[in-house]
């Protein structure tokens, strides 16, 4: 069974500019998470998704960030535009349960460098 | 505000002996409780869990304990492999958290041969 996919693993982008990442999340996984990993620092959710309804967006910092997760499926985080604090690896889980009580399963991040 | 934290930044173990690894939360609400591993450049794995009605669980080498009084956690690795050395990361949950997990700032264990 393929694990949580995303994309790109690597991105570098100058202030200012827009970015997105790619999830793929694990077949029949009904609930999917975006989490920032600062350096040295625990992932920290940004967003939580129950099928595509968003129901955690709390740590989301709304002014720049906006995620989607169309059918419930794939989702996309976007970044617009970019600032150099929001360097840092981005990381997308999927879980099995709806009240998210099965482990979260991770996909290899997303590493950000804003220059 | 930290409510999961892992107060070791790195820990070293020589082969063959046992890894403690710590972790403590603040939020009596958590009720589940992981810890996962995590290689460099590699995504965060899951490696064993444990609810908040027990207060042991093991699987092969790794044996987590919880003791819910002293909101207080811990990671039994025994022996330790070279292959272990990894940064662990503390999790919980609970309802009031609205189920998401939140993450410790890891412990850096590296086993020497």
């Amino acid at each position: 069974e393929a694990g949580v996919v995303q994309s790109p693993r690597y991105k570098i982008i100058e202030k200012k500019q827009p970015v997105a990442f790619w999830c793929n999340p694990i077949s029949g996984h009904n609930t999917l998470y975006w989490y920032r990993q600062n350096l040295g620092q625990g992932p920290e959710l940004l967003i939580r998704y129950e099928n595509e309804e968003a129901v955690d967006d709390s740590q989301l910092p709304k002014d720049r960030f906006s995620a989607e997760r169309l059918k419930g499926v794939d989702s996309t985080l976007k970044i617009q535009p970019a600032e150099l604090g929001d360097s840092a690896v981005y990381l997308c889980a999927s879980s099995s349960d709806i009240l998210g009580l099965t482990e979260a399963f991770f996909g290899q991040g997303t590493r950000l460098t804003v220059v | 505000d930290q409510q999961v934290k892992q107060n070791s930044p790195s820990l070293s173990v020589q082969e063959g002996r046992i890894s403690i690894l710590n972790c403590d939360y603040t939020n009596s609400m958590f009720d589940y409780f992981l810890w996962y591993k995590k290689y460099p450049a590699e995504g965060p794995t899951f490696l064993i869990s444990i609810s908040s009605i027990k207060d042991k669980n093991e699987d092969g080498r790794f044996t987590v304990f919880l003791n819910k009084s002293a909101k207080h956690l811990s990671l039994h690795i025994v022996p330790s492999q070279p292959g272990d050395s990894a940064v662990y990361f503390c999790a919980a949950r609970g309802s009031n958290s609205g189920y998401a997990l939140n993450f410790g700032k890891g412990t850096s264990l590296l086993v020497t041969p």
